[in-house]
């Protein structure tokens, strides 16, 4: 298996513009997660799916951040309009269950200017 | 609340001397336990896990973690230290029927 794809690896855009981060999880697993990575937060956890259902989004900033999953392969993580302190890096993990480790994409850099 | 501490923002230890990096926790019931390590502009790659069982596991890369219950720590630990260990370690914990509450992180420098 690939492991977790995440595209862009880097995205760079201007205060106002919309950004949207795609995720792809290992096949099979029934957990999907999305983080926000910055070095004076640390690592926060914004969303989860189970199913492709949304289960917790109480980590998600504010309005302007939203994530769907339409099926058990794809998920986006979209920010309208963005600002620059939305940047950092952003990370999908999926898992096969709950309770189990979670496996990391290689990450989306974002640079809001 | 549900946390996890890990104590030290960084870890310096020469090539080839014992390294460890400590996580403490603080949670209800009987946690899973995680160390993930993370490496420069990478995601964060799982190196071990304590379930249940002994209290020592061992993972990749030649690490090892000791879970302690009385003293509610797992501290991650390998006998002789790579400089390419050198990277951002992460502790975690899954408390029971929730999800992941991960630590800080603390930086590990190996010095050659």
């Amino acid at each position: 298996d690939a492991g977790v794809i995440q595209s862009p690896r880097h995205e760079v855009t201007e205060m106002g513009q919309e950004v949207t981060l795609r995720c792809k999880p290992i096949s099979g697993h029934d957990y999907l997660f999305w983080y926000r990575q910055t070095m004076m937060r640390g690592l926060e956890l914004l969303i989860y799916f189970n199913n492709n259902v949304p289960i917790d989004d109480s980590g998600m900033p504010e309005d302007r951040f939203s994530a769907k999953m339409p099926n058990a392969s794809f998920s986006t993580l979209k920010i309208q309009p963005s600002e620059p302190r939305d940047s950092a890096v952003y990370f999908c993990a999926s898992s096969l269950a709950q309770g189990t480790e979670q496996y990391f994409g290689p990450g989306t850099r974002l640079t809001v200017t | 609340a549900q946390s996890v501490a890990q104590p030290e923002d960084q870890v310096n230890v020469a090539e080839g001397n014992p390294l460890t990096v400590k996580c403490t926790y603080s949670v209800s019931g009987n946690p899973y336990l995680f160390w993930y390590v993370q490496y420069p502009n990478r995601g964060l790659q799982f190196l071990l896990k304590y379930i249940t069982g002994d209290n020592l596991v061992k993972g990749s890369y030649g690490f090892e973690a000791e879970f302690n219950k009385s003293q509610t720590s797992f501290h991650l630990k390998k006998p002789s230290a790579l400089v390419s260990d050198s990277a951002l370690y992460f502790c975690a914990v899954i408390p029971y029927g929730q999800n992941f509450v991960f630590g800080p992180g603390t930086r590990l420098s190996v010095l050659p």
